[in-house]
């Protein structure tokens, strides 16, 4: 079965300095889906960037991208510019087969 | 477009009643999902369905049942409600197996 592993529990930022999460997962699947998604208090699951496995290239959405390494089951989410509105928490998710989501890091972006 | 609706927001239950999850999607999704989502925890998957008719299980499937008679509706069945199924329910939908959207979810207690 998928795992996913944050091991952060909780993070915390400077306002406009950046800031790493990290992922790992474990599968035997080669073609695979991975999501980053953000939770604020309103609880409403949102998603931030998404990384298809058989692209070599990095993701990245504004402010948001991710170092994927495959080979080794690595997906850490980099945020520059931290913002006030970031501070939620944020899961590294693993689509294959079915879905499995991590833990969860909680960020606090510091004014 | 409403996205995901869930219904209802809020409930308790005494053990042992029963209660059915409403979950509807207005954008033509053929996959539709159920989490649910412990104090602290990321999110599991309940079950899952990639088009009416077919379901699957995810996860932690038992004490749930699903059904999917409509593309649009996902309704989540408890049977026999238990104070380990109190948590937050999502319900989402995707196209495929591309970005879910996720409706707001509902706050369960069983007492």
């Amino acid at each position: 079965a998928q795992t996913v592993t944050q091991s952060q529990p909780e993070m915390s930022v400077q306002e406009a300095e950046t800031v790493t999460l990290s992922c790992t997962y474990d599968t035997s699947e080669n073609n695979y889906y991975l999501f980053w998604y953000k939770q604020p208090p309103s609880r409403q699951m949102i998603l931030v960037i998404r990384q298809e496995a058989y692209k070599q290239q990095n993701a990245t959405e504004n402010r948001f991208s991710v170092n994927f390494q495959k080979a080794a089951k690595s997906f850490s989410l980099k945020i520059s510019d931290s913002q006030l509105g970031d501070t939620a928490m944020y899961f590294c998710a693993f689509m294959g087969v079915d879905m499995r989501f991590g833990a969860g890091t909680r960020l606090t972006v510091k004014p | 477009n409403a996205g995901v609706t869930q219904t209802p927001k809020f409930r308790i239950l005494k053990i042992g009643q029963s209660m059915t999850l409403q979950c509807t999607q207005d954008m033509n999704h053929n996959y539709m999902y159920w989490y649910r989502q412990d104090p602290g925890m990321g999110l599991k998957l309940i079950y899952y369905s990639v088009g009416a008719g077919i379901t699957d299980k995810g996860e932690v499937p038992n004490g749930y049942n699903v059904s999917r008679s409509t593309t649009e509706d996902f309704p989540l069945r408890l049977e026999l409600a238990a104070p380990s199924q109190t948590s937050v329910y999502f319900c989402a939908s995707s196209w495929g197996s591309s970005e879910q959207y996720f409706g707001p979810g509902t706050r369960l207690t069983v007492t």
